[in-house]
């Protein structure tokens, strides 16, 4: 069973701190990561896709890397806003089988005061 | 913008109703899924279609059939709801490839009653 790791399970900062956050997922067979922002009442949204061992992306005030060696990926917010308040989902996909399936994380929850 | 539409945001129904979850996308995606959220258990696949007529079983199929006659359209069927079944419901689409970002609709909070 592939099992996709989230840490913290929530977080709460205050405005203007910057903050990170941690997936892990299986190291073998890898084939892409994706990160996707959840706001409460909407949908989730895609932030990045993440194929390549040392790849960065960046988005804003939002970036991630990836290490597919070592099995983690790190999303970071540089000067958080009430409005980064929202689940952070990452979900992993592996090249066994040839399946697109995404296997999510259970996410971490952030939560940014004003 | 890419539009996934599910036909419902809440809806309630009786135990051992049949109960069919719509869901429409506009961009012409390969790809569609249903997805149940349940708190503290993450987003988890029931079902996955990649072309009209085929489906694949997600991690939790049990209790659930799926149809795709039409390349938009990707229907999730509880053949017999119980209350278990009681949950968020997402659908998603996404052109082929693992490099393709799926593109979500608003969900559909199901109560079994």
């Amino acid at each position: 069973i592939l099992n996709v790791e989230q840490s913290p399970q929530s977080l709460h900062v205050q405005e203007g701190d910057s903050t990170n956050f941690t997936c892990s997922f299986p190291s073998s067979n890898f084939y892409a990561l994706h990160w996707y922002r959840w706001e409460t009442a909407k949908s989730p949204e895609a932030l990045f896709v993440m194929t390549l061992n040392g790849d960065e992306k960046k988005k804003g005030r939002i970036s991630a890397t990836l290490n597919t060696k070592e099995g983690y990926s790190y999303l970071y917010i540089k000067g958080s806003q009430p409005e980064d308040s929202a689940t952070y989902l990452c979900a992993f996909i592996h090249s066994r089988g040839g399946s697109e399936k995404l296997v999510f994380g259970k996410g971490t929850k952030l939560t940014v005061n004003p | 913008d890419v539009k996934v539409t599910q036909s419902s945001r809440y809806l309630v129904k009786r135990t051992g109703e049949k109960v069919f979850l719509e869901c429409v996308q506009d961009m012409d995606h390969e790809n569609m899924f249903w997805y149940r959220q349940d708190p503290g258990l993450g987003l988890r696949l029931i079902y996955f279609s990649y072309d009209v007529k085929m489906k694949e079983k997600g991690d939790i199929p049990e209790g659930y059939s799926v149809s795709r006659e039409k390349k938009e359209r990707f229907s999730l069927i509880l053949e017999s709801a119980s209350t278990n079944q009681t949950s968020m419901y997402l659908c998603a689409s996404n052109h082929a490839g693992p490099r393709q970002p799926q593109h979500f609709g608003d969900g559909t909070r199901l109560s079994i009653l």
